[in-house]
């Protein structure tokens, strides 16, 4: 079984639509994190998590929120989607300690239109 | 906006060959990770590195953490036509800080 689950894998949408991204993970991780990908790039980070009371921006955070509702769960959401949001994003846990590692979900691809 | 330089940006690998991609930074990093992506999937972590100077392997794979902590590199030795995806590093300044990711080697297979 994956140790960091995305779902949905893939989603269709349109301009203005509410929609969320959700995260799950078993490693026991107390830090989570949302990256998008757009083609051709790396990975930008919109929003992270070092625990269940703790919300951070990253980068690129407008047009987007964030919901930690357990040490295992991270949702991200898209408010009113836009077509530039159309991207692959990527959730992502780590430990905490000097030795931090990500590892990463499978992905969601998204397209607005 | 950001802070890794990786190069090559694309490389072609005949199998059999060694292959070298790099990646430099003007600031100093505690931890350098590489990491793989196959199309339509999330990065899979290849190897992580946490000390200056440290050279590390798996498998065919070899990355070294360079003295000055603000470069590093990966080797992937008699490649292999599965060795074929995007490779990224990615470091992190401090622990608990970002994971600060460069742009990707996309490695591809000569025709």
């Amino acid at each position: 079984d994956a140790d960091v689950t995305q779902t949905p894998r893939n989603r269709i949408t349109k301009t203005g639509k509410r929609i969320m991204l959700e995260c799950s993970q078993t490693k026991g991780h107390d830090r989570m994190y949302w990256y998008r990908q757009d083609p051709g790039l790396g990975l930008r980070l919109i929003y992270y998590s070092f625990d269940v009371k703790d919300i951070n921006k990253g980068e690129i955070s407008d047009g987007y929120s964030v919901s930690r509702q357990a040490q295992a769960k991270f949702s991200l959401s898209l408010e009113s989607a836009i077509p530039n949001q159309t991207a692959l994003y990527f959730c992502a846990t780590s430990t905490s300690g000097v030795q931090e590692t990500q590892y990463f979900g499978p992905g969601t691809r998204l397209l607005v239109l | 906006g950001q802070q890794l330089n990786q190069s090559p940006q694309s490389m072609f690998i005949q199998e059999g060959e060694d292959v070298s991609m790099n990646c430099t930074s003007s600031s100093i990093f505690n931890t350098w990770l590489w990491y793989k992506q196959d199309p339509g999937e999330g990065p899979v972590l290849l190897i992580a590195l946490y000390k200056a100077g440290e050279l590390t392997s798996n498998g065919r794979l070899t990355a070294q953490f360079g003295i000055t902590r603000k470069d590093s590199f990966l080797n992937i030795s008699a490649s292999i036509p599965s060795d074929v995806g995007i490779y990224f590093c990615a470091g992190i300044k401090a622990a608990g800080n970002k994971l600060t990711f460069g742009g990707g080697t996309r490695v591809l297979v000569k025709p």
